[in-house]
């Protein structure tokens, strides 16, 4: 399974954008990007998931590199409750589907 | 509107007692999974399986077994608990293409 590399933490100001940025340089074509985020001690939370186009939902976008080999997850409108480690994670739908959890980012939502 | 449930919460068992983690999912999810999440760290994968009756191994499955016996539970037990087995256990499941569904943990403690 392909590995990711993120940066250990960021800080982003409450209302503005946060980009999350994600290397996968090793992504094979058949691997998926996806994006979790736990809060606290919680389950993890499923936010996005994308193959080579880019993907919006209501929580979030995912901006893949036309090469897949990095990735960046775009929160819109920070808010503090978006405070979290946030996993970026390459999987194989046709094995399993394993994820492999790197350490994330921890991001800090600040005022 | 269930989801996945993890049976018990809390657990504190001594060295080498036994016991068993339930996952229960009400979405009829052929994938099931397990993994654990020691403090400050991304979650690993247990077992894993992708479908009634069968099961496979994940990154560290050394001193736990599985079964699948229902589709809609998976069972994670410890023969002989060992005090590196504290932890933090995280049941996921996940149908065709969509994306893992978790749990809330289970936090295990092993004096």
């Amino acid at each position: 399974d392909a590995k990711t590399t993120q940066p250990t933490s960021m800080d982003c100001a409450e209302g503005r954008a946060a980009n999350l940025p994600c290397n996968h340089s090793t992504i094979s074509g058949n691997e998926y990007v996806y994006w979790y985020r736990q809060i606290h001690s919680q389950g993890p939370q499923y936010i996005i998931h994308g193959l080579k186009n880019n993907e919006t939902n209501e929580m979030a976008s995912l901006i893949i590199t036309e090469d897949r080999k990095s990735s960046t997850l775009i929160l819109p409108h920070a808010t503090l409750r978006d405070t979290a480690v946030y996993y970026c994670i390459v999987g194989n739908k046709a094995a399993g589907n394993k994820l492999t959890f790197g350490g994330g980012t921890r991001v800090l939502v600040k005022p | 509107n269930a989801g996945v449930t993890q049976t018990p919460k809390f657990r504190v068992l001594k060295t080498g007692q036994s016991m068993t983690l339930l996952c229960a999912q009400d979405m009829n999810h052929e994938y099931m999974y397990w993994y654990r999440q020691d403090p400050g760290m991304g979650l690993r994968l247990i077992h894993y399986s992708v479908g009634e009756g069968t099961t496979a191994k994940g990154e560290v499955p050394d001193g736990y077994n599985v079964s699948r016996l229902k589709k809609q539970n998976f069972l994670l037990g410890l023969e002989s608990a060992a005090p590196s087995q504290t932890s933090v256990y995280f049941c996921a499941s996940l149908s065709g293409q969509g994306p893992q569904h978790f749990g809330d943990g289970t936090r295990l403690s092993i004096l």
